[in-house]
């Protein structure tokens, strides 16, 4: 069974500031997808970045930056230079391949507020 | 929330009655799915499928029936909705595990 565990249930960083959101995670799976989720007070879901398993280099998408240590199996987030559009819950999600699909795992989220 | 459709946005239903969720990509994706958030917690999976005539259950199946006729639709039926069913659920399409994409979520209240 995959888990994904946030242990931050709320954040507060200043304006321009970065901030990290942490993410652990547990399969037996090797070949695993980890993805960051934002949903917004409105709640969308709204996809920010994915790291495959066997992806060597840290994915970056932009502020977005995904600090992937497998060996620790965390996958944290890190916002740099945050926006008080950036205020909003965060999930980490862990994607299986099967047969029948791909499957996701969500963690708790994290609730992050942007201040002045 | 690029191609996923669900319909309706909102909903109230009496315990007992019946409704389907519905929900449409256009990106011809293989893998759909459902989730439901709950207060609290993080989505979890309700349903999901490969393909056309092939679905599986997820964590949390009971009370929920799918369907899956065709690539594009995915529809999530709800045979006697109970109080506990008070959610916001959620459609995924993707290819393989690295593109996932939600729709806008229905908010479904059972009363």
């Amino acid at each position: 069974a995959q888990k994904i565990t946030q242990t931050q249930p709320g954040m507060f960083v200043q304006e321009k500031e970065a901030v990290t959101l942490d993410c652990t995670y547990d399969t037996s799976d090797q070949s695993y997808g980890l993805f960051w989720y934002k949903q917004p007070s409105s709640g969308e879901m709204i996809f920010l970045i994915y790291q495959g398993s066997y992806d060597e280099q840290n994915a970056t998408e932009g502020r977005y930056s995904l600090n992937f240590q497998k060996a620790r199996k965390s996958a944290n987030l890190v916002i740099s230079a945050s926006q008080l559009g950036d205020s909003a819950m965060y999930f980490c999600a862990m994607c299986i391949l099967t047969g029948g699909g791909n499957k996701l795992t969500f963690g708790t989220g994290t609730q992050l507020k942007v201040e002045l | 929330n690029a191609g996923v459709t669900q319909t309706p946005k909102f909903q109230v239903l009496k315990t007992g009655q019946s409704m389907t969720l519905q929900c449409a990509q256009d990106m011809n994706h293989e893998y759909m799915s459902w989730y439901r958030q709950d207060p609290g917690m993080g989505l979890r999976l309700i349903h999901y499928s490969v393909g056309a005539g092939i679905t599986d259950q997820g964590e949390v199946p009971n009370g929920y029936n799918v369907s899956r006729s065709t690539t594009e639709d995915f529809p999530l039926r709800l045979l006697s909705a109970a109080p506990s069913q008070t959610s916001v659920y959620f459609c995924a399409s993707g290819w393989a595990m690295d593109t996932i994409y939600f729709g806008e979520g229905s908010w479904l209240t059972v009363v």
